[in-house]
C-alpha cells in the first residue's frame, strides 16, 4: 500500500446522494485506475487515466465519472449513488501500460449505498 | 469481460504441501502477471511472466506459461498459514489496454 491512499476508507451513503471518492499516491506514476470488487465477479476495471485530463472508460464505467486535474490525484464520482453501487473500490498506479505494467493497489474504500 | 479464469475457485491444504492454481485466458496477451490478496488489503503483484517466457521462478513461487493452451499455472510449495489469501490472474492484453483480472482462487493453508 505504500505510496498510494485511499479516502474515506470506509463510508455509508444513502440512495440517489453523490459519494466522491479520492485516490492520492507519491509515486509519480503516469497510470491511475479504479476498480471494484464484488464477491463472484472479482476485480473489475471502472475507469483509468493515462495522465492529467485523460482518462478512459473501463469494463463497468456506467453510473461512475473520474476526474485527474494533478499527476497524484484521481477522483471516482457516482453521481448518485445506487445500492447496486454497494462495493469495495481499490485504486491502482502503474509506471507504465502493455510492457510490463505491474500495478501497486491502495487499501480500497468499502461503501454501503442503503 | 474477465479475460482470466482461475481454477480453482477455492482450495485448502495442510500447511508443508504445494498448492496449484491454473488461469486460462481468451485473447494473446504481452504478459500475465499473479497477484496476492489478503483478506480486507488491497492486491499486490507477486510475479510477472512474458509472452515470451515458459517459466519462471521467484522464492516459493513457480510460475508456468503455455501460451498454445492459453493457460497458466502458479504454484507454491511448502505452503505456509500465511499464504492464505486469495490469488489473481492478470493478463496484459497486446496493445496498451490495461490488465484484466480474473476472480481468484481463495486459498487456505491450515496449520
Amino acid at each position: 500500500d505504500a505510496g498510494i491512499t485511499q479516502s474515506p476508507r470506509h463510508k455509508v451513503t444513502e440512495t440517489g446522494t453523490p459519494v466522491t471518492l479520492r485516490c492520492h499516491q507519491t509515486e509519480n506514476h503516469r497510470y491511475m485506475y479504479w476498480y471494484r470488487q464484488d464477491p463472484g465477479h472479482g476485480l473489475r476495471l471502472i475507469h483509468y487515466s493515462y495522465g492529467v485530463k485523460d482518462t478512459d472508460k473501463g469494463e463497468v464505467s456506467d453510473g461512475y465519472s473520474v476526474s485527474r486535474s494533478k499527476t497524484e490525484d484521481f477522483l471516482l464520482t457516482l453521481e448518485s449513488a445506487t445500492s447496486s453501487q454497494t462495493s469495495v473500490y481499490f485504486c491502482a498506479i502503474s509506471e507504465s501500460i502493455g510492457l510490463p505494467d505491474t500495478q501497486y493497489f491502495g487499501p480500497g474504500t468499502r461503501l454501503t449505498v442503503l | 469481460s474477465q479475460q482470466g479464469e482461475e481454477d480453482p475457485q477455492a482450495l485448502s491444504i495442510q500447511e508443508g504441501e504445494n498448492a496449484t492454481m491454473n488461469c486460462s485466458y481468451k485473447t494473446s496477451i504481452n504478459n500475465l502477471q499473479w497477484y496476492r490478496q489478503n483478506s480486507g488489503r488491497g492486491l499486490v503483484h507477486l510475479i510477472l511472466i512474458r509472452s515470451n517466457e515458459r517459466e519462471k521462478h521467484s522464492g516459493r513461487l513457480r510460475v508456468t506459461l503455455d501460451t498454445s493452451k492459453k493457460s497458466s499455472s502458479l504454484l507454491i510449495t511448502a505452503s505456509r498459514a500465511a499464504d492464505t489469501a486469495s490469488y489473481f490472474c492478470a493478463t496484459a492484453p497486446s496493445g496498451n489496454t490495461p490488465l484484466v483480472f480474473g476472480k481468484g482462487t481463495r486459498l487456505s493453508v491450515i496449520a
